[in-house]
């Protein structure tokens, strides 16, 4: 089955600086990668995503990349903010089995 | 619009009792999703319901664990008996319907511990 890979897991950004999250996976039928944001005491909420025919998408102070050649995509957050401190994950959906598989984490602190 | 609806927040059990978790999806949610999430991981999908029907359940330990989705709205996860290795907050989701979980909705969980 698909494994994802997510590094680090944990990050230390001072306000103002960027982030950087990264994920690998393994089943290369994989063709859509949402990013997702878990806030203390909350769910997992969608904050971007990207399909397998678009090598980057940006979204204000968020963007994505994928290199599907490598099986590995990016989660950049430029100018971070304190509301930015969260844990984030990564996630890869095969529409041939229509499994999601979640990343293991990454909790982003931002020191201001 | 309201959001996907999970009852209880908090269940603290011993080992070998049973629980039961509800959840109430975002209206005209056709598909429905429970994970489990053990600290420090990612959330892992347990059961995923279309309408009423399961889509998939193949990491549901169905030996402890049973999951129902009556009149394809409301659903209900049970346990019995739990083990101290199912603390862990169990997260339903949903969305529109068939294909990629875009716009996967997610309640806030409930965080089991067992004892």
């Amino acid at each position: 089955g698909e494994n994802v890979e997510q590094h680090p897991s944990t990050l230390s950004v001072q306000e103002g600086d960027s982030a950087v999250i990264k994920c690998t996976y393994s089943d290369s039928a994989s063709n859509y990668f949402p990013w997702y944001k878990q806030e203390l005491g909350k769910g997992p909420q969608l904050i971007i995503d990207i399909r397998s025919n678009v090598g980057e998408k940006k979204d204000q102070r968020i963007a994505v990349t994928l290199n599907k050649t490598a099986k590995h995509f990016s989660l950049h957050i430029t100018e971070t903010q304190p509301e930015d401190s969260a844990v984030y994950f990564c996630a890869s959906f095969n529409f041939g089995n229509e499994k999601l598989t979640f990343g293991t984490g990454t909790r982003l602190t931002i020191i201001p | 619009e309201a959001g996907v609806a999970q009852s209880p927040r908090y269940k603290i059990i011993e080992k070998r009792q049973s629980v039961a978790f509800w959840c109430n999806p975002i209206s005209g949610h056709a598909t429905l999703y429970w994970y489990q999430q053990i600290l420090g991981q990612g959330p892992k999908l347990l059961i995923q319901f279309q309408n009423n029907g399961v889509v998939d359940d193949s990491q549901l330990p169905k030996d402890r664990f049973s999951a129902e989705r009556l009149k394809g709205v409301d659903s209900t996860l049970k346990i019995q008996p739990a083990k101290l290795e199912d603390s862990a907050v169990y997260l339903c989701a949903s969305s529109l319907g068939w294909g990629p979980p875009e716009k996967l909705f997610f309640g806030s969980g409930t965080q089991l511990s067992v004892l």
